[in-house]
């Protein structure tokens, strides 16, 4: 499995401003994906992002709108820019280890007031 | 594409009862396949999963079996808790160079005492 931390656990934030969150790994993973999941929903894939390349995204997301870091293999960032209350959403960081298996972290809350 | 269906909920059972939640997949290749539990609050976490036809995957209590004749990976349990009460999802990944998760939309499950 895999140790993975997010920051902010939570947040609440005024519309048009940006929110970057953290996810943290605890060791060395190829494989970063980034997830949104809105209140009482599935996941929605965002982006995958693969260090020492750019972010790949799924249809219906951007880079402006969501742009993506990943500087080494344990660490990426997500920033949810120029925000709107429908982007108000549980954002989730996974890692894939053995066998196609993906392990998710704690997962950020964010409410756009 | 590949894709997943889950039998929709809520499922509302009372403790010591019999649980099966249906999962039925599409997908042209060999998917490998998950169920994901997702309690109150929580983030997502990998319950069990199966990499091939045939295999059964198993955990806490929860069994699932990769059936490809029926292209089925039903979740049961013999007898649930209260603590049981979650989200539950079921998923596949198509492999290869394609590491993306395709979801099911998740099925609520509720245990009374």
């Amino acid at each position: 499995s895999a140790v993975i931390s997010q920051k902010p656990s939570r947040d609440i934030c005024q519309r048009g401003t940006s929110l970057t969150i953290q996810c943290q790994v605890d060791s060395q993973v190829t494989m970063m994906f980034w997830y949104r999941q809105q209140p009482g929903q599935s996941l929605t894939l965002i982006a995958t992002a693969n260090q020492g390349s750019e972010a790949t995204y799924e249809s219906g997301f951007v880079i402006d709108k969501f742009p993506i870091s990943r500087p080494n293999l344990t660490f990426s960032t997500l920033t949810v820019s120029n925000m709107s209350p429908e982007d108000s959403s549980i954002y989730l960081c996974s890692v894939e280890r053995l066998e196609e298996t993906q392990y998710f972290g704690p997962g950020t809350r964010l409410l756009v007031l | 594409g590949d894709s997943v269906t889950q039998m929709e909920g809520p499922v509302t059972l009372s403790e010591e009862a019999f649980l099966t939640i249906n999962c039925t997949y599409t997908a042209t290749g060999y998917p490998s396949l998950f169920w994901y539990v997702q309690y109150p609050g929580e983030g997502l976490q990998l319950l069990l999963k199966a990499t091939k036809a045939d295999d059964k995957g198993s955990n806490k209590g929860f069994e699932a079996t990769y059936r490809k004749e029926t292209t089925s990976f039903h979740l049961e349990k013999g007898s649930v808790q209260v603590s049981d009460s979650a989200v539950y999802f079921c998923a596949l990944s198509e492999g290869g160079n394609n590491r993306k998760l395709i979801w099911g939309l998740g099925t609520s499950l509720a245990v009374n005492p």
